[in-house]
Parts: C-alpha cells; structure tokens; sequence
C-alpha cells in the first residue's frame, strides 16, 4: 500500500519557472514530512522537510506547503535553474517510533535553458 | 561532521554469484543505518534497517541478508544473485533518536548479468 502518493511524475519547465510537486498522505500520525532531491547517480539528498505545526517553510529558493487538513503538501521551486533538474522524492514519518521513511515514487523535474 | 561510505560504486556479476556491499558512517555513534533498493526511474525500496550491533529488520522477504558486525559498519549480502536483483544500492543513516531524518550515501550500481 502507497502510504505517500506524488504527483506529477515528471515536469518540465522554462527557466524561471516555479515546478510545483504535489503529495497526498495517508496516516494521520505522521508528523515529519521531508523532501529529497536526487541527480542522477547519486544518493538523494534530504533538501528540506516541515512538521505539521507550520504551514509553509522556506529555504532559499524551495518552499514547502502543507495543508493538514486535505493531508497534502507541495513543493514549490522559485526561480527554477537547469542546476535543479533532477528527481524529488516526498517522504513522511512519524518523529515517535518506527524510524522509517514512506516514500513517494519520485517526480523526475527538468528545467530547460 | 558526519561521513556515509559506499563501496564498491559499481559492480557487475554474473547471476548466482555471491555479493557483498560495505556501507561505513563516521562522525556519529550508535546510529541507525539502513538499506535501500532503487530499480531504474522507480522509488526506494527499504530492505533492511538496524538499531543496533547485530540487530538487523528486514522489510522484504528476498535472498539479500544485512549484517552489522561494528557500530558503524552495515552490510548487504547475497549467497546466489538473482537477474532481479540488478539495481542501485543506498545505504543511509540517522541518529538513534531521530530515524525520521536519513542522510544517504553516494549508492552502489550493481549489474547482475
């Protein structure tokens, strides 16, 4: 069972474009909600993440929106650049317990010149 | 600072032959590692996770097996590869209180021919 569901699977757009990647979750008890960002070949890199206290959370040009109530949260790219073409994985967890990341199944982002 | 090792980076090997992949983290103490799979273009797939020396969960029955003879040494092994078992190798870490936050490392590609 997909416990962390993304959309859409890939995206392309215009540089300075904003790529907006969606997820939609299943268990209310998860309360840690992270974001990765994978180049190909390598290992994801835990790029920022939120907690369901606050409903946006900035760093740099990445923003994450989360919406409890439709157990949804997004990841905006400002100002996007071809540097950020890569695959995003959404994940969640509970911060008590399991110690195990659900996560999604990735969206694959291009940024054209 | 912490530091998560992989190797080999890649590995090609005939199907039934045994493997072995090392994944090592320095700057931390009694962390949990883990082991992920990821096929080409899909998500990651939790194989193993441990708390512990010698505490080993395994998440997907299989013919991989996971030991940690040290603190900070995980290991994934096969006795016979499968065709199937052809993919990319992330080993990841956390801190033993918070397993919610993962830090990959740079993976093992592993061609089974």
């Amino acid at each position: 069972q997909q416990q962390v569901k993304q959309s859409p699977q890939s995206l392309i757009v215009q540089k300075g474009g904003i790529p907006i990647i969606n997820c939609a979750y299943e268990n209310t008890a998860f309360d840690y909600f992270p974001w990765y960002q994978q180049f190909p070949g390598k290992g994801p890199a835990l790029l920022i993440a939120i907690r369901p206290d606050v409903s946006e959370k900035k760093e740099g040009r990445f923003t994450i929106s989360f919406n409890k109530s439709a157990k949804q949260f997004s990841l905006h790219i400002m100002d996007s650049q071809p540097g950020d073409s890569a695959t995003y994985f959404c994940a969640a967890s509970r911060r008590n317990g399991n110690n195990r990341l659900a996560f999604g199944k990735g969206n694959q982002v291009v940024v054209i010149p | 600072s912490q530091t998560i090792h992989q190797w080999p980076a890649t590995l090609v090997q005939p199907v039934g032959s045994p493997l072995s992949l090392e994944c090592t983290v320095e700057g931390t103490s009694n962390p949990n590692l883990y082991w992920y799979r990821q096929a080409a273009g899909r998500g990651l797939q939790l194989l193993f996770y441990s708390v512990g020396i010698g505490q080993i969960s395994s998440e997907v029955p299989q013919n991989l097996s996971a030991s940690r003879p040290q603190d900070r040494q995980f290991i994934l092994s096969s006795k016979k590869l499968l065709l199937s078992d052809s993919g990319f190798y992330l080993c990841a870490w956390s801190s033993e209180d918070r397993g919610y936050e993962q830090y990959f490392g740079p993976g093992t590609r592993l061609t089974v021919t």
